[in-house]
């Protein structure tokens, strides 16, 4: 079946800690994103990437990196200089940017200890 | 800034009645809208969408109102059943030079009492 992995599905992270999520698609979708989930927020965009080798900015990009290196998969580095990084973090692909049609992971809850 | 919201946080349904969940949107150059629907400590789902050439879509149990007079979405679950609690959370979309520029709200949390 074709989805979106997201690993590990519970993680935690002491300060000063980077941690990184997994996110894995065999969907053969080129485009794909994090999000970020906060009680009483709708989901906020931290990187997306069109295309294998290309990232961009999101809206709440700071003190998070990302990388695509190959079209299957994109993994978000929360870093030490996020200074709030307790959220649920969801990944998401779609066949193109141009293209609505999002899936989304199972998210990865990220708790600070 | 532009922005989604909706009007209750938490909605109670008595199982087999009726739910109706709205959305307030605020961008009227929003040209395409998704429900989707998120179970505890899971992704999201798409449910349905709508494009703002069309005021109604019907789904299984699910039918979608757009209303662009006021800017105002709503999502109708028919004979609401135990497994549609979850929160439901609207999506907006804009055609920002090729690319889709999506917006989500915060969503509303559907319990359903048995």
């Amino acid at each position: 079946d074709g989805g979106i992995t997201q690993s590990p599905k519970y993680l935690f992270r002491k300060e000063g800690q980077n941690v990184t999520l997994s996110c894995e698609q065999n969907l053969n979708h080129d485009a794909m994103y994090w999000y970020r989930q906060d009680p009483g927020q709708g989901l906020r965009l931290i990187y997306y990437s069109q295309i294998v080798n290309d990232f961009q900015k999101g809206d709440i990009a700071e003190g998070y990196s990302v990388s695509r290196e190959k079209k299957e998969s994109f993994p978000l580095t929360v870093t030490s200089a996020q200074k709030n990084p307790t959220a649920f973090y969801l990944c998401a692909s779609s066949i193109d940017r141009a293209n609505y049609g999002y899936t989304f992971g199972s998210g990865t809850r990220l708790t600070v200890v | 800034g532009e922005s989604v919201g909706l009007h209750l946080p938490t909605l109670s349904v008595q199982e087999g009645d009726n739910s109706i969940i709205n959305c307030a949107y605020s961008n009227s150059a929003s040209d395409y809208f998704i429900w989707y629907k998120q179970e505890s400590g899971k992704g999201p789902q798409f449910i349905i969408d709508i494009r703002s050439n069309m005021d109604k879509r019907q789904g299984q149990r699910v039918t979608v109102l757009l209303n662009k007079t006021v800017k105002h979405l709503s999502l109708q679950i028919a004979a609401t059943q135990p497994g549609d609690s979850a929160v439901y959370f609207c999506a907006e979309n804009i055609d920002s030079g090729g690319y889709q520029k999506v917006t989500f709200g915060t969503g509303t949390k559907l319990q359903v009492i048995p």
